[in-house]
């Protein structure tokens, strides 16, 4: 079975400056995808970021990127000059590349990142 | 295009009853997965349908079941309801050659008392 470790419960950042979330997580997999996925206050589950295992290269999205690191089983979020907008709750999930039965994503307890004016 | 929607946005049930909630999946997406976030922590996965079969199930218990209509939108039943049922209820739907990517909708929040 997978598992998805955040241990970061809480983070907060100063408006325009840098924040990095943590996750670790744990597969016998070789084959997978890992996401970020972004609660804001209203509730919907908003994509991020995504990243294939078989990319060397980390994933970005304008202030997002990523740093995979799989021989290490971690992959954290970078959040680049911090937006009060960002405040939300952050989830690390991952998901088999071959699934045999359905496709699930597998979430971490998530990270409560508040950016402060 | 539409995006994933839920319905309702709140109920509030007693234990024992039983309640059905409803989530429209996202333009050409045939399928569809329930997650169930409890306060505080990370969505669980429930059960995934596809082509209006269960494809796929999580630690959840038979009280638990769904269905899916030719419309690809779909059903969470839940049966005896109780108040650890209590949570925010997800619904994501998927592309069919992209099934790696879910789009969420804004969730039913159950409350069991």
């Amino acid at each position: 079975a997978q598992t998805v470790t955040q241990s970061q419960p809480e983070m907060s950042v100063q408006e325009a400056e840098t924040v990095t979330l943590s996750c670790t997580y744990d597969t016998s997999e070789n084959n997978y995808y890992l996401f970020w996925y972004k609660q804001p206050p209203s509730r919907q589950m908003i994509l991020v970021i995504r990243q294939e295992a078989y990319k060397q290269q980390n994933a970005t999205e304008n202030r997002f990127s990523v740093n995979f690191q799989k021989a290490a089983k971690s992959f954290s979020l970078k959040i680049s000059d911090s937006q009060l907008g960002d405040t939300a709750m952050y989830f690390c999930a991952f998901m088999k590349a071959v699934p045999e039965y359905g496709n699930k994503l597998v979430f971490g307890a998530g990270t409560i990142l508040r950016v402060k004016s | 295009e539409t995006g994933v929607t839920q319905s309702p946005t709140h109920l509030i049930k007693t234990r024992g009853q039983q309640v059905t909630l409803r989530c429209s999946s996202q333009s050409g997406h045939n399928t569809v997965s329930w997650y169930q976030q409890a306060l505080g922590q990370g969505p669980q996965f429930i059960f995934q349908y596809y082509r209006e079969e269960e494809n796929g199930r999580g630690n959840f218990p038979p009280r638990f079941s769904g269905l899916q209509f030719p419309n690809y939108s779909s059903e969470l039943n839940v049966n005896a309801l109780e108040l650890d049922d209590s949570a925010l209820y997800l619904c994501a739907s998927s592309f069919p050659d992209g099934i790696y990517e879910q789009y969420f909708g804004p969730g039913t929040r159950l409350t069991v008392t």
